[in-house]
């Protein structure tokens, strides 16, 4: 049972638009929300985060907005730019049990010149 | 900056070896993680300990061990390769759940 879902596994994009990746969880005990960005060969790298007291958190050109009855969320990049192009992931956490993260099955975004 | 090392960056075994993972953080980070990226399944926890000499399973546990001694170090175990373990190993470590985990660059493990 997919507690964290990411319903498209690719995602094409002009460069200069927007990105908008989605992110749908099932767990209503989830509190903490993040976004990580993962180039081939290399380890995830943490983007940016959302607590469920927030709706929406900014940081350049990443905006994180989390819509708490539909349990769902979102990332979007502006403008895009091709380094952009990467696989996405996002995962949540209920903080007040266990340390564990529960992922997505990410996103790959390609961003087109 | 953190920094969570990864001894290996690709490693290639045989089925039935005995295979170390090797993870240290800088950060003296309480909680220390050890995923497995398989493409379609996204990233799925194995083991991940809080505090020193304390472990917990995650939701693939199964044919892996880990062990850690020191706060700085996790160490993943496979008692017995096989094939099906071949993938891309992900250690990873944080000091409180509400805080991003901080991830090394991976280990590519194939099991021959």
């Amino acid at each position: 049972d997919q507690q964290v879902k990411q319903n498209s596994p690719s995602l094409s994009v002009q460069e200069g638009r927007i990105s908008i990746l989605n992110c749908d969880y099932t767990n209503s005990m989830f509190d903490y929300f993040l976004w990580y960005k993962k180039y081939p060969a290399e380890g995830p790298t943490f983007l940016i985060s959302i607590s469920s007291i927030k709706d929406k958190n900014e940081d350049g050109r990443f905006t994180v907005f989390l819509n708490k009855s539909a349990k769902h969320l979102s990332l979007h990049i502006v403008p895009s730019q091709p380094g952009d192009s990467a696989v996405y992931f996002c995962a949540a956490s209920d903080t007040s049990g266990t340390y564990k993260y529960i992922f997505g099955t990410g996103t790959r975004l390609k961003v087109l010149a | 900056d953190v920094k969570v090392t990864q001894s290996s960056r690709y490693l290639v075994k045989r089925t039935g070896e005995k295979v170390f993972l090797e993870c240290v953080q800088d950060m003296d980070h309480e909680n220390m993680f050890w995923y497995r990226q398989d493409p379609g399944l996204g990233l799925r926890l194995i083991y991940f300990s809080y505090d020193v000499k304390m472990k917990e399973k995650g939701d693939i546990p199964e044919g892996y061990s880990v062990s850690r001694e020191k706060k700085e170090r996790f160490s993943l175990i496979l008692e017995s390769a096989s094939t099906n373990q071949t993938s891309m190993y992900l250690c990873a470590s944080h000091r409180h759940s509400n805080q991003p985990q901080h991830f090394g660059d991976g280990t590519r493990l194939s099991i021959l």
